[in-house]
């Protein structure tokens, strides 16, 4: 079972925005700015696309944006492209020197 | 450039032990953290721990604590994990990754097979 709460499967046709959530508790995504998220496409490593809740790291397009609100973080797309489509993961500090990943959600470009 | 680059697929038996290395270049090894994340077929990511390459110090997830052991040989920049008793779930690719606070570098993966 996932720490962290991702549902599995968005979609969206190319142009439009997406959000994707993760939820989690007042233990981990509350009370942490510590939440990253990474892309993976199929049979590749992991990408990491935010990191610190909303910061990109350097190279990471700014159609992906990061924010959080209580227990929940989320990551928007904006401008889908096709190269986009693929499973997108986010991860948080749980205390205790732990980290925790959601499930993941599975992109689709329509 | 900033890479790890991990060892080879291995295959094991069930009850075995598998220890996978991952050179770090193109960076201060000391400087970083390194955390181990395997990926079960079709599933998701499972962080598995972390340590810390200045000191040693470690943190392990609490499913794995007393069969994963993670080390670091800073005279080769190098990171290692350990994982003892194999079972047929603990197949996967295992991924290392820099850390300092979020995951920004990663390796190739090692998939490790466990069947008898």
């Amino acid at each position: 079972q996932s720490a962290l709460t991702q549902p599995a499967s968005v979609s969206g046709s190319p142009g439009q925005s997406i959000t994707i959530s993760c939820t989690g508790t007042s233990s981990d995504v509350g009370s942490y700015n510590l939440v990253s998220w990474y892309q993976q496409h199929p049979g590749k490593a992991p990408k990491l696309m935010i990191y610190e809740g909303s910061k990109r790291p350097s190279g990471v397009s700014n159609r992906f944006s990061g924010s959080k609100s209580g227990n929940t973080a989320s990551l928007t797309i904006s401008g889908l492209q096709a190269e986009d489509e693929a499973d997108y993961y986010c991860c948080s500090y749980a205390g205790s020197s732990t980290v925790g990943f959601g499930g993941g959600t599975k992109l689709t470009v329509l | 450039q900033v890479q790890l680059v991990q060892s080879g697929a291995e295959v094991k038996k069930p009850g075995a032990s598998v220890k996978v290395s991952c050179k770090a270049s193109g960076y201060t090894f000391t400087s970083y953290g390194i955390s181990w994340v395997r990926q079960a077929p079709g599933q998701g990511l499972e962080w598995m721990g972390w340590i810390s390459a200045y000191n040693g110090n470690t943190n392990y997830a609490q499913k794995l604590q007393g069969r994963v052991t993670m080390t670091t040989d800073t005279s080769t920049s190098t990171a290692y994990m350990e994982l003892r008793s194999l079972r047929s779930d603990d197949t996967a690719v295992y991924y290392c990754a820099r850390d300092h606070g979020a995951m920004d570098v990663w390796g190739q993966g090692t998939t490790v097979t466990v069947s008898s």
